[in-house]
């Protein structure tokens, strides 16, 4: 099974930061990664897919970069409303699986 | 409206089984690989398994953590998904998402697009 990795676990971070999460993949998956948002007591939505293809509707500030095993999801200046819980998917192989979460907090 | 809505959660005993409903509305479920995935409370996304489409064989693919005690299945006419568990356990105790891929078939990539807000299942004696 392919392992994924996030990091860090939590951030606490201001409105207006720039951050990113990092993810990495326990072999390599080319490009098939997804990221999606959490926040609390909704489901996720996907916000990134094929690595760093922004999905219809997600704001610019959203952009995401990697390839292989290493993989990062930045959010250019942060809004109240990008605080929330991230988490990266692989696709790549026939058994999908997520990293454990990077939670962002506010400062 | 796209929609997915769950249904059948509920409290069983360990070693107990049961079975979740998704009823899709707003799309035909028989477009699309649906996908099982589960949050247990406070903890991250776990992906349990998928169900792909006719043109696949209704292929089903099942994580390794519920492989041979979880069964995923579809009712194309009911546009409807499903989750079988048995011989669940205490570590089974989770929100149960049900969610549609969205898969291109000429670039292999696929996501979860559409997801519903849940099903909670709780294994406790």
């Amino acid at each position: 099974d392919i392992q994924m990795t996030q990091s860090p676990s939590s951030l606490s971070a201001s409105v207006g930061d720039r951050v990113t999460i990092t993810c990495r993949a326990s072999q390599n998956i080319a490009n098939y990664l997804n990221w999606y948002q959490q926040k609390p007591g909704r489901a996720p939505k996907v916000l990134i897919f094929a690595a760093s293809r922004l999905q219809t509707g997600v704001p610019s500030r959203f952009s995401a970069y990697g390839s292989g095993t290493e993989f990062t999801l930045t959010i250019a200046s942060l809004q109240p409303e990008d605080f929330a819980t991230y988490y990266c998917q692989q696709t790549f192989s026939t058994l999908h699986s997520f990293g454990q979460g990077t939670k962002l907090e506010i400062k | 409206e796209e929609q997915l809505l769950e249904s059948g959660g509920g409290l069983v005993k360990p070693g107990g089984s049961l079975r979740l409903s998704c009823a899709a509305s707003g799309f035909s479920v028989k477009d699309f690989y649906m996908d099982w995935v589960r949050q247990a409370p406070g903890k991250g996304l776990e992906w349990v398994g998928r169900s792909k489409t006719k043109a696949y064989n209704h292929t089903v693919d099942h994580a390794a953590s519920v492989q041979g005690r979880f069964t995923i299945s579809r009712d194309d006419s009911k546009n409807s998904l499903y989750l079988q568990m048995s011989g669940l356990r205490s570590e089974d105790t989770a929100l149960y998402y049900c969610a549609r891929t969205y898969y291109d078939p000429w670039s292999g990539y696929f996501w979860l697009d559409i997801w519903g807000q849940g099903s909670l299942v709780i294994v406790s004696s």
